[in-house]
């Protein structure tokens, strides 16, 4: 149960868009479209915003989109806002009937 | 609205056991999975265990080497997490989250309970 593998940090300007990559194995991310990603505030619980690798949950604005080649997902987010500051997460559901997390990327928005 | 709220954190001793509880409403919990995440201080999420609606699957992260039980309680809308022989690596907010209905992702969160292994 390795997790999965994200950068750790991110930057961005307001207005500019950013990705975010999240490497697994085809014991996760390549074999599953069961990746999601999280966004969380300090002190503050994490929110789903993409699940099933690309799919938003109402309410979650249309910057956000999800993205999946082979072992790796992406997350995108367009026309960067001073509040998309936060860490990132994303999870995947394993061959071992487990889930998985990225250790998370921090987007600093300059 | 949907809401968990988690309850029983605390200070424990290493090899001590403590037992966190995670009140749910505003939906029907029996036809939901439910799981712990955990997060220490500075540190990533680390998923912990989940547990399907009528408790038939039940699946926990490697790493705990059979310390903790999870278990619910449909009739009182709650989930358990029973956490025993604790190590100062325990040390965490533990969430409590509820799975997208037929999926994975966590869709809802509580705030979480803070569990501090120290002597």
């Amino acid at each position: 149960q390795s997790a999965l593998t994200q950068p750790a940090s991110v930057s961005g300007s307001p207005g500019q868009s950013i990705t975010i990559s999240c490497t697994g194995t085809s014991s996760d991310v390549g074999t599953y479209d069961y990746v999601s990603w999280y966004q969380q505030h300090p002190g503050k619980p994490p929110k789903l915003i993409i699940y099933d690798v690309s799919s938003r949950p109402s309410g979650v604005s249309n910057r956000f989109s999800g993205s999946k080649s082979g072992n790796t997902a992406s997350l995108t987010i367009s026309g960067l806002q001073a509040e998309d500051e936060a860490d990132y997460y994303c999870s995947s559901y394993t061959i071992s009937s487990t889930r998985v997390f990225g250790g998370g990327t921090k987007l600093t928005v300059l | 609205e949907v809401q968990l709220v988690e309850s029983g954190g605390g200070l424990v001793k290493p090899g001590g056991s403590l037992r966190l509880s995670c009140a749910a409403s505003g939906f029907t919990f029996t036809t939901y999975s439910i799981s712990w995440v955990r997060q220490a201080p500075g540190k990533g999420l680390e998923w912990v265990s989940s547990i399907s609606s009528t408790s038939t699957y039940i699946h926990y992260a490697d790493s705990l080497k059979g310390r903790f039980t999870i278990s619910r309680d449909n009739a009182k809308n709650s989930l358990s997490l029973q956490m025993n022989s604790l190590r100062a690596e325990d040390t965490a907010v533990y969430y409590c989250a509820r799975d997208r209905y037929g999926d994975y992702a966590f869709d809802w969160w509580g705030q979480g309970a803070l569990v501090t292994v120290s002597s």
